[in-house]
Parts: structure tokens; C-alpha cells; sequence
């Protein structure tokens, strides 16, 4: 069965930290998918990475990075400088193939509050 | 630009009522989803449907029906409303590839039964 782990429930950081979001996650697949979501106060879950198990590469965008290790089974979210529009709620996210079909399990979500 | 929309932002109703709560996708997607979303408990899924008419029970659909007669909408139903229904509902949809794919989601639904 697939678990995601979102250890870290809030964490609260000023204005300019970085700051990192864990994620651990447990599935027997070879094949499966990695998501990073972001909740702000509206409510609206937005899609930011998706990653797939053959893709060990890291990816940085703009001020947003991720660190993927199969051989840790994580997929960290690092926010560099942090502000306040930052804040929010984070989830991890892992689709793989097990029960027949590719549904996502998530993590109970990190919330993140970045004081100016 | 993909869009999911939910008919209310914020719903109240009776204890013992019947609920809608309607989902459209402009995508053609044929996955949609419904969770719903308790402090500490992160996203639960109700149920999902991958075609017209299909649909599969999620991890938690006690309480709860699905209903979905076109591909562009999914419709959660609570056939009789109670407190512990009080929630965030959120909808959403991706394509239907045999890796999974990204998810979409509508602003939710807050909706208290009172």
C-alpha cells in the first residue's frame, strides 16, 4: 500500500529564510508519481511539480527547488527566501499503480506561515 | 487553462437534508474526484469516476452517492445530511493515463450541517 508522510505539521519562518518541506513516501512500485500542491487561503489546491520515479534529477524553479532520493524514499520542497505570499498549506502527494489504478495518496499536509 | 469549478464556495444546511454538490471540468478529463479536507487529516477521497456513468468507492464513501451522467460534471450527493459531514469538499479531474497524472482541483466547498 502507498503512504506519504508530511512529518512537519507547521512551520513557521520569517521574511528571507529558506526554509524545507519534507516528504517521505512508501510504495512497492518501480513506477510511480511524485506531486508538490500548494494550498493558500482561498482554498484552491495548484499543482507545482510532478515527478516520475525514473527521474532522479532535482529541479529548481525560480525560488522553488526539490530534492528527490528513491534511496532515502523522499522528495523535499525547499522554498529560498521565503515570503509571506508563500504561506499555505503543502502537500506531497504519490500516485503508483497499486489497487489497479494510478489514484493519489497525500500527505496530511504542511502548513507554512512566513511572517513579514 | 484548466478549469474546475464547484457550484458554491460556502454551503449551509440541515441536519437530515439532501446535498448537491456540483463539479464541472472544461477539460474533458476523464477522471474527477471528490475529497474532503479535515484539519490534521489532510485529503480523503470520497469517490472517483473515470467515465460517464463509472464510478469507484474511495477510502471513505460512507454517508455519501456520486452521480455522473455527462463527462464535463460530477456531482457528490449526501443523501441525508449530518454534523459529521461538516467539511471542506473538493472536486477534481485529470486525464485518464495509465501513469496517473496531475490533478486539477475546483476552490472547494465549505459545508457546514447544522
Amino acid at each position: 500500500a502507498q503512504k506519504v508522510t508530511q512529518a512537519q505539521t507547521e512551520i513557521s519562518v520569517v521574511e528571507k529564510e529558506d526554509v524545507t518541506l519534507d516528504c517521505v513516501y512508501e510504495t512497492r512500485d518501480t513506477t510511480y508519481y511524485l506531486f508538490w500542491y500548494k494550498q493558500p487561503p482561498s482554498g484552491e489546491l495548484v499543482f507545482l511539480i510532478r515527478r516520475n520515479s525514473f527521474d532522479e534529477q532535482n529541479e529548481i524553479s525560480g525560488r522553488y527547488s526539490w530534492n528527490f532520493q528513491k534511496s532515502t524514499s523522499s522528495f523535499n520542497f525547499t522554498i529560498t527566501a521565503s515570503q509571506v505570499v508563500d504561506s499555505a498549506v503543502y502537500f506531497c502527494a504519490l500516485s503508483d499503480i497499486s489497487g489497479g489504478s494510478y489514484i493519489p495518496t497525500f500527505g496530511r499536509g504542511t502548513s507554512l506561515i512566513v511572517h513579514p | 487553462d484548466v478549469k474546475v469549478t464547484q457550484s458554491s464556495r460556502y454551503l449551509v444546511k440541515r441536519t437530515g437534508e439532501k446535498v448537491f454538490l456540483e463539479c464541472v471540468q472544461d477539460m474533458d478529463h476523464e477522471n474527477m474526484f471528490w475529497y474532503r479536507q479535515d484539519p490534521g487529516l489532510g485529503l480523503r477521497l470520497i469517490y472517483f469516476s473515470y467515465d460517464v456513468k463509472m464510478k469507484e468507492k474511495g477510502d471513505i464513501p460512507e454517508g455519501y452517492s456520486v452521480s455522473r451522467e455527462k463527462k464535463e460534471r460530477f456531482s457528490l450527493i449526501l443523501e441525508s445530511a449530518s454534523t459529521n459531514q461538516t467539511s471542506m469538499y473538493l472536486c477534481a479531474s485529470s486525464w485518464l493515463l495509465p501513469e496517473g497524472d496531475t490533478q486539477y482541483f475546483g476552490p472547494g466547498t465549505r459545508l457546514t450541517v447544522l
